[in-house]
């Protein structure tokens, strides 16, 4: 059972918009530490998405943007493609483990 | 660019060790926190351990303590991961990574097959 809760899957229609929340606790995302999100592709390594919350790495498009409030975070993908297929992880740090922490993954379907 | 690559997949017995090595290639390795993250078939991601070469100095998951050591070789600029008393549920993927701001390049993976 992971510390950060996602949901195992969401799906949308190309074009559409889809949001993956991240659900913690007051000792990690509700802490203020900061939330990552990776897209994994099938038989891939993970890829930084989002960082510090809502900042995209150089070459991520603007279709990815991540927020947080309280003690949720949230990826959203607007106009999706079919190449948006894939895995996707949150990730926080946890102080009351003072570890890094991943949530389960969220499989998302372009239908 | 930054390059990690990691070494080739192995086969261990339950109960033993297993070291993977992470070679970076390009920019100041010596100042890079390299964690380790692995993937157990069909599930998801698990941090490990991480350490930054420059202090010498490693922090562990606490699922892991114990049995694993993270250390780095500075002049032949590779990280490694060590991991002890193996047992079937480690059969995984292991992941080193780069933690800048979050885990911003990572390696091709290593997958650890552990099988009497």
């Amino acid at each position: 059972q992971s510390v950060l809760t996602q949901p195992p899957s969401v799906s949308g229609a190309p074009g559409q918009r889809v949001t993956i929340p991240c659900t913690g606790s007051s000792f990690n995302i509700g802490a203020g530490y900061d939330v990552y999100w990776y897209q994994q592709l099938p038989g891939r390594a993970p890829k930084l998405l989002i960082y510090g919350n809502s900042k995209r790495p150089s070459g991520v498009p603007d279709r990815f943007s991540g927020s947080k409030s309280g003690n949720t975070a949230s990826l959203t993908v607007s106009g999706l493609q079919a190449e948006d297929e894939a895995d996707y992880y949150c990730q926080s740090f946890d102080s009351s483990l003072s570890d890094e922490v991943f949530g389960g993954g969220t499989k998302l379907t372009v239908l | 660019q930054v390059q990690l690559v990691q070494s080739g997949a192995e086969v261990k017995k339950p109960g033993s060790s297993v070291k993977v090595s992470c070679k970076v290639s390009g920019g100041t390795f010596s100042s890079y926190v390299i964690s380790w993250v692995r993937q157990a078939p069909g599930q998801g991601l698990e941090w490990m351990g991480g350490n930054i070469p420059v202090f010498g100095s490693a922090n562990y998951a606490q699922k892991f303590q114990g049995r694993v050591t993270i250390s780095a070789d500075e002049a032949a600029t590779t990280a490694y991961m060590d991991l002890t008393s193996l047992t079937f549920e480690d059969t995984a993927v292991y992941y080193c990574a780069r933690y800048t701001s979050g885990f911003d390049l990572w390696g091709q993976g290593t997958l650890v097959t552990v099988s009497s």
